[in-house]
């Protein structure tokens, strides 16, 4: 159990386009989810909180404009960057846990790329 | 000062060896404590959950939460090629799914066959 998986593994896409990333929980309803980034070589750094119904929260010095997050179900949170530039270029995860459950689960993973 | 350290290695260990990865941290109300293996590429996976101090063994992985020296170990025996990855801790304040995990910086593994 406690199954996340993200959609898509890899994108490429040309600056000035959107990209969004899909984080489900499989098994479980999670009514908070976390996005993180990380730079190769580098722990995982916290973007933001989904929180299912209402706005994300975003760690301090993260664009709320440049990263969307909405989080419309229980199993289903998004991350669109939006106008990406070669900057934004990274590897993005995401993790949630099942109620009650202090450990998180995390997704494959994301790599982006922005050419 | 970081509120999780960690020694971001490398490590190279042969085949065989016992493994020993630490990490200290400086807020004593942390309770959950994690280990998390990630390979390259790869989002990490849990290895070892703790709640607040004492031992836990599961197959070659063994975890250590010493709360008292705000110290936590993770202990890999009879270490594989496959073990070869980073490693990094995770720690909470509270239980729950809402709640922030704060990670260390990662240790990266290389076990050598």
């Amino acid at each position: 159990g406690a199954v996340v998986s993200q959609h898509p593994s890899w994108v490429i896409c040309k600056s000035g386009t959107s990209v969004k990333i899909e984080c489900r929980s499989l098994d479980f309803q999670a009514t908070t989810m976390f996005w993180y980034r990380q730079f190769p070589k580098q722990s995982l750094m916290l973007m933001a909180t989904s929180n299912e119904g209402s706005k994300a929260t975003y760690e301090q010095g993260v664009e709320k404009d440049k990263f969307l997050i909405n989080h419309a179900s229980l199993t289903l949170s998004t991350l669109t960057v939006t106008s990406a530039h070669p900057e934004d270029s990274s590897f993005y995860i995401c993790s949630a846990s099942p109620s009650g459950r202090a450990e998180a689960f995390f997704g494959q993973g994301t790599r982006l790329t922005v050419v | 000062q970081k509120e999780v350290e960690q020694d971001p290695g490398p490590l190279s260990v042969p085949e065989g060896a016992i493994v020993s990865l630490n990490c200290t941290y400086s807020n004593s109300a942390f309770q959950y404590f994690m280990w998390y293996r990630q390979y390259s590429r790869k989002g990490p996976e849990l290895l070892m959950y703790t709640y607040s101090s004492g031992n836990k063994e599961d197959g070659r992985f063994t975890a250590q939460v010493d709360k008292s020296s705000k110290y936590i170990s993770l202990f890999i025996r009879d270490s594989q090629p496959s073990d070869s990855a980073t490693y990094l801790c995770a720690m909470s304040l509270y239980g729950g799914a809402t709640n922030k995990l704060i990670f260390g910086t990662g240790t990266l593994l290389a076990v050598q066959p």
